[in-house]
C-alpha cells in the first residue's frame, strides 16, 4: 500500500474554502485516490475520489499533482457540518478487493 | 433507502468471553468489510467478504472470524475476548467488484471488554 503523509490538524473559518493536502509519493500507477471523512461518533463516509484528473462533486473537489505524488482535497465553503477528520487513500481495485489502508488523517475543525 | 445497519450498537464483555457481531449491508449490495478502530491504532482492516466468500483478511489472530450468509448478511465473531479488544468495529457495504466502488459504513459495534 503506498504510504501517505496528511497534516495532522487544520482548522478553517465557516464559509472560507478549505484545502486538505495529502503527499502519496510512493502511489502506483493503478491506485485511485480516495478521500473519506469521519464525523464525530459516526462511521466514516466517502466524499470523492480520482485517478488522474481533477474531480467535483456535490460535497468536494479533487485535484490530483500530475505526478500523482500529491492530491488536495478542496471544501469550496467549509460549514460546522464539516468539521470531522479526512482520511486520503490510495487504493487499488483491479485485483477485486476493495481494502481501504486507513491513516491517522487530518483533523479539520471549522470555527464559526 | 436504509443504509448499513449494525447491531449491537454498544456491548460489555469480559475477558475469555466471545461475541458476535452482525451487519446488514445496503439492499443490492454483496460486499461487506469489517474494520476495527481503536484510538491507538486507529482504522484497521479486519476482512472482506463477497457473495459468501472471503476476498481478503487483514492481519488479526485467528481469534477474530466472520462469514458472510446469502442474503448478504454478515457476522463476525472475536473469541476468548482480551481487553485490547475494545474497540469500535465498523462495516462496510458496497455493490461489488466491477470498478471502482463508494463504500457505504455503518455507525458501528462500540465493544467493550471488561
Amino acid at each position: 500500500d503506498a504510504k501517505t503523509t496528511q497534516p495532522n490538524s487544520m482548522e478553517s473559518n465557516e464559509e472560507e474554502p478549505v484545502h486538505l493536502p495529502c503527499n502519496h509519493s510512493t502511489i502506483s500507477g493503478t491506485d485511485y485516490i480516495h478521500w473519506y471523512r469521519q464525523l464525530p461518533s459516526q462511521g466514516p463516509e466517502y466524499v470523492i475520489h480520482g485517478l488522474t484528473s481533477n474531480v467535483n462533486n456535490r460535497m468536494a473537489s479533487l485535484a490530483i499533482a500530475e505526478d500523482r505524488k500529491s492530491s488536495t482535497l478542496i471544501l469550496h465553503r467549509a460549514t460546522l457540518r464539516d468539521a470531522a477528520v479526512y482520511y486520503c487513500i490510495p487504493s487499488y481495485s483491479g485485483a477485486g478487493s476493495y481494502q481501504l489502508t486507513f491513516g491517522k488523517g487530518t483533523k479539520l475543525s471549522v470555527i464559526p | 433507502k436504509a443504509g448499513v445497519t449494525q447491531t449491537p450498537r454498544y456491548l460489555i464483555k469480559t475477558r475469555g468471553q466471545q461475541v458476535t457481531l452482525s451487519c446488514s449491508p445496503i439492499s443490492g449490495h454483496r460486499s461487506v468489510s469489517w474494520y476495527q478502530q481503536t484510538p491507538g491504532q486507529g482504522l484497521q482492516f479486519l476482512f472482506e467478504y463477497f457473495s459468501e466468500t472471503q476476498r481478503n483478511k487483514g492481519n488479526f489472530p485467528g481469534r477474530f472470524s466472520g462469514r458472510q450468509f446469502s442474503n448478504s448478511r454478515s457476522e463476525m465473531n472475536v473469541s476468548t475476548l482480551e481487553l485490547g479488544d475494545s474497540a469500535l468495529y465498523l462495516c462496510a457495504s458496497h455493490l461489488g467488484p466491477g470498478g471502482v466502488r463508494e463504500q457505504f459504513f455503518g455507525p458501528g459495534t462500540r465493544l467493550t471488554v471488561l
